[in-house]
């Protein structure tokens, strides 16, 4: 099955600066890479998604990036601020109504 | 945020006790999903439910059961709670198409622990 890898686990960066998450994903077949975000004691929340048939997708300060021969899919946040302070989980599937297959997460902390 | 609301927020339970978490949805949408989070594994698909009566099973079924008498609500049943599920669980819901083809929207969780 879907096997996805995210690093880093931790990330810390001071306000304004950029962050960069990573997932690699492993089956090819995989076609839809959703983005969440998860805020203490609340459910993770959809920021951004992505399909195979797109390279970049933007959203204001969050963009995210897919390297379909790679396999592998990026999320990027420019000019953090701290209340992007939250953990951030990225997720494959290959369409099916049931199959999303979630990384482990990436707690970012942005520093003042 | 969707209209998702799950009950109860918070439970202590012991061993061997069944337990049914509730998860209601007003957005008339066709799939609901029951999730477990814990640390270092993500999300995990415990059960999921594409219609009135229709469930099937996730990655991590054992142990836990589940039932959709009515579109709005989604029910999980640990038939006889041990300590290793003793998790945070998550009911979402999706339209169209479910996971692969929709976004999928999460409630706020509830918090089981088993003694």
């Amino acid at each position: 099955g879907e096997n996805v890898e995210q690093h880093p686990s931790t990330l810390s960066v001071q306000e304004g600066d950029s962050a960069v998450i990573k997932c690699t994903y492993s089956d090819s077949a995989s076609n839809y890479f959703p983005w969440y975000k998860q805020e203490l004691g609340k459910g993770p929340q959809l920021i951004i998604d992505i399909r195979s048939n797109v390279g970049e997708k933007k959203d204001q300060r969050i963009a995210v990036t897919l390297n379909k021969t790679a396999k592998h899919f990026s999320l990027h946040i420019t000019e953090t601020q701290p209340e992007d302070s939250a953990v951030y989980f990225c997720a494959a599937s290959t369409g099916t109504a049931s199959k999303l297959t979630f990384g482990t997460g990436t707690r970012l902390q942005v520093t003042l | 945020d969707a209209g998702i609301t799950q009950s109860p927020r918070h439970k202590v339970t012991e061993t061997g006790t069944p337990v049914t978490l509730r998860c209601h949805q007003t957005e008339n949408h066709r799939y609901m999903y029951w999730y477990r989070q814990d640390p270092g594994h993500g999300l995990r698909l415990i059960h999921y439910s594409y219609g009135v009566k229709d469930t099937d099973k996730g990655e991590v079924s054992d142990g836990y059961s589940v039932s959709r008498s009515k579109t709005e609500d989604f029910l999980l049943t640990l038939e006889s709670a041990t300590s290793s599920q003793t998790s945070v669980y998550f009911c979402a819901i999706s339209g169209t198409g479910g996971v692969g083809n929709s976004p999928l929207h999460f409630g706020n969780g509830t918090r089981l622990t088993v003694t």
